[in-house]
This record gives C-alpha cells, sequence and structure tokens, in this order.
C-alpha cells in the first residue's frame, strides 16, 4: 500500500517559536492530505487538511503547505503554545484508496 | 449529537477470551474503521468499512473479525485474545471513503494478560 514518512519523530521548541513538520509519499495519485492532532490519552482529532488542487492553507496559527512534485507536505505552527504539546500525525489518501495511510507521528513538546 | 461512540473504554482478558468492541456514529457517515494504536508504531488499519454491506481488512486484520451490522454500527471482535493484541483501539467514522475527513472516538483501552 501506500507509504508515507513523517519527520522528525520529537520536536522540541521554546514558547513562541515555529515549529515544522514533515511528511513525504511516493504516490503521486494522493490527492488529500490530512493533518490530526492527539493529545495525551485523547482521540486523534482533525485540525487541518488540504487538497491536491491547493498548495497552502492556513487556519489561524497552523498552516499546512503541499509540494505535489516533490511529494512532500508539511504542518507548520508559529507563536507555539503549550498547549500545542501532543503528538501530531499527517496522513494521506484518494487515490481510488478507501482509506487514510498515516504517518508514524511526531511528538511536539513546547517548553514555556 | 455524539459523533462516535465506543464501549467499553476499559477491558481486561485472559489470553483466549474473546470480546466484541462496539462503535456507533450518529453523523450519516457512509465508512467506518478500526485503528490499533501502538507506542512508535502510529495508527494502523485492521477493518474497514467503505459502506454499508461492505467490509475489507486493513494493514494487520489477524485475530480479528468485524461486522457492520447497519449504517450506524461496526463492531470488532476477538476470538481468542493474545497478549500481542494488548492496544488502544479508536474506531473512526468518515462521510467518504479514502478521501474526507476521519471522526475518532474516544478509544478502548485493551489488556491481554
Amino acid at each position: 500500500g501506500e507509504n508515507v514518512e513523517q519527520h522528525p519523530s520529537t520536536l522540541s521548541v521554546q514558547e513562541g517559536d515555529s515549529a515544522v513538520i514533515k511528511c513525504t509519499y511516493s504516490d503521486s495519485a494522493s490527492n488529500y492530505f490530512p493533518w490530526y492532532k492527539q493529545e495525551l490519552g485523547k482521540r486523534p482529532q482533525l485540525i487541518i487538511d488540504i487538497r491536491s488542487n491547493v498548495g497552502e492553507k492556513k487556519d489561524q496559527r497552523i498552516a499546512v503547505t503541499l509540494n505535489k512534485t516533490a511529494k512532500h507536505f508539511s504542518l507548520h505552527i508559529t507563536e507555539t503554545q503549550p498547549e500545542d504539546s501532543a503528538v501530531y500525525f499527517c496522513a494521506l489518501g484518494g487515490a481510488g484508496s478507501y482509506q487514510l495511510t498515516f504517518g508514524k507521528g511526531t511528538k511536539l513538546s513546547v517548553i514555556p | 449529537n455524539a459523533g462516535v461512540t465506543q464501549t467499553p473504554k476499559f477491558q481486561v482478558l485472559k489470553t483466549g477470551q474473546s470480546m466484541t468492541l462496539q462503535c456507533a456514529q450518529d453523523m450519516n457517515h457512509n465508512s467506518m474503521y478500526w485503528y490499533r494504536q501502538d507506542p512508535g508504531m502510529g495508527l494502523r488499519l485492521i477493518y474497514y468499512s467503505a459502506s454499508e454491506g461492505t467490509t475489507d481488512k486493513g494493514e494487520v486484520p489477524n485475530g480479528y473479525n468485524v461486522s457492520r451490522l447497519n449504517k450506524r454500527e461496526f463492531s470488532l471482535r476477538l476470538e481468542s485474545a493474545a497478549p500481542s493484541q494488548t492496544s488502544v483501539y479508536f474506531c473512526a467514522s468518515s462521510p467518504n471513503a479514502g478521501d474526507s475527513p476521519l471522526h475518532f472516538g474516544n478509544g478502548t483501552r485493551l489488556t491481554v494478560t
């Protein structure tokens, strides 16, 4: 099936700094790219998603960028706050697949 | 509007026992999924149902069976539990399969001794 690699696996930033998480994939037919946030002991929740006809999407302090040529997409969090501390998962889908494929996750720690 | 409801929240089984995890959604979604989550392994798909009346294997189906009882409900059964099935199980649903957002339940923490 489709493969997606997510980096880094852990990330520590100072409060107020930016954080960037990157995912790379191989199937050029993928056309749906969501990001999920999972707080400790909680369920994963969608925070932002993008489709292949768009290069960038923003929602307040978070943004996702997509480079279809290079087959990678990234999550950007600006002005990080302690409540941003969580595990973030990228995923991809579409291309006739009935399922999303998830990255292995990035544990983000925001240090006050 | 409860979203995706999973029961039970916690369960302890002995090796060889059986159990069924229940999942229901009230969003009129077509597709439903069962994932397991283990430390360092991310979310791995066990089984999914793209639409009512269909079920298909995911990445790690061995040792599990599923039933899409109706559009709302999708259950996961462990016939003979093994310690390797100790995990957190999440049910999820989406409007359509593969290219729309997943809505997750709160999870079931299963321990097999």
